[in-house]
């Protein structure tokens, strides 16, 4: 089975602080992607990554930066945190050629800035 | 403009009932759907997915439907379950990005003893 993990579930921080969420996956995938996802919205794709050191922004990167340094660890990085960045943060991962975009879910990270 | 809305926002069923919900979609060109179960506080799982050609199927108690003609999909839970609780997103791929999926916002769905 195709196991996302993240590193934190729940997170506090406060506004400006810099804020790093963590994504390991342990199914050799080479992609992979951070969402968000907000109360009556569809989750939002900020960042994704084909391949190692490869990133490309996605619907919402605006405050926002990745890192993709080993396959398997992908890195979102809230530079200053601010409030409307309250939110829940879901990795995801894919294999390439999957024909169907079968995307596999991390069970997320909620994050609160005060 | 690609999307995927979803009905009804939320609903209440008592334990041992079926229930519906449905999901309309304006993605062009279509590529598959899929509807996940997400848990209180837990990432999305796959429950089904379907392709331009398929118009049922079944995982256990949950059955998919998919109409691309009207461009309708709809998702029936038979004889619910306490775990059943959860919401259910709508998820459909476009032949054009093979990476991008345009999301729902979900049906939260209570079952009640």
């Amino acid at each position: 089975d195709v196991k996302v993990t993240q590193s934190s579930r729940y997170l506090v921080k406060r506004t400006g602080e810099k804020v790093f969420l963590e994504c390991v996956q342990d199914m050799d995938h080479e992609n992979m992607f951070w969402y968000r996802q907000d109360p009556g919205l569809g989750l939002r794709l900020i960042y994704f990554s084909y391949d190692v050191k490869m990133k490309e922004k996605g619907d919402i990167p605006e405050g926002y930066s990745v890192s993709r340094e080993k396959k398997e660890r992908f890195s979102l990085i809230l530079e200053s945190a601010s409030t409307n960045q309250t939110s829940m943060y879901l990795c995801a991962s894919r294999i390439q050629s999957s024909s169907y975009n079968e995307q596999f879910f991390g069970p997320g990270t909620r994050l609160t800035v005060l | 403009k690609n999307q995927v809305e979803q009905s009804p926002q939320s609903l209440i069923i008592l334990e041992g009932k079926n229930c519906t919900l449905q999901c309309n979609y304006t993605v062009s060109p279509f590529s598959n759907l899929r509807w996940y179960k997400q848990d209180t506080g837990r990432g999305p799982v796959s429950l089904t997915i379907m392709t331009f050609s398929e118009n049922t199927k079944s995982n256990g108690r949950y059955t998919a439907t998919l109409d691309a003609d009207t461009k309708q999909s709809s998702l029936h839970i038979t004889a619910s379950q306490l775990s059943d609780s959860a919401s259910y997103i709508c998820v459909v791929s476009a032949k054009d990005s093979s990476y991008k999926l345009i999301f729902g916002s979900g049906t939260r769905l209570l079952v009640r003893p």
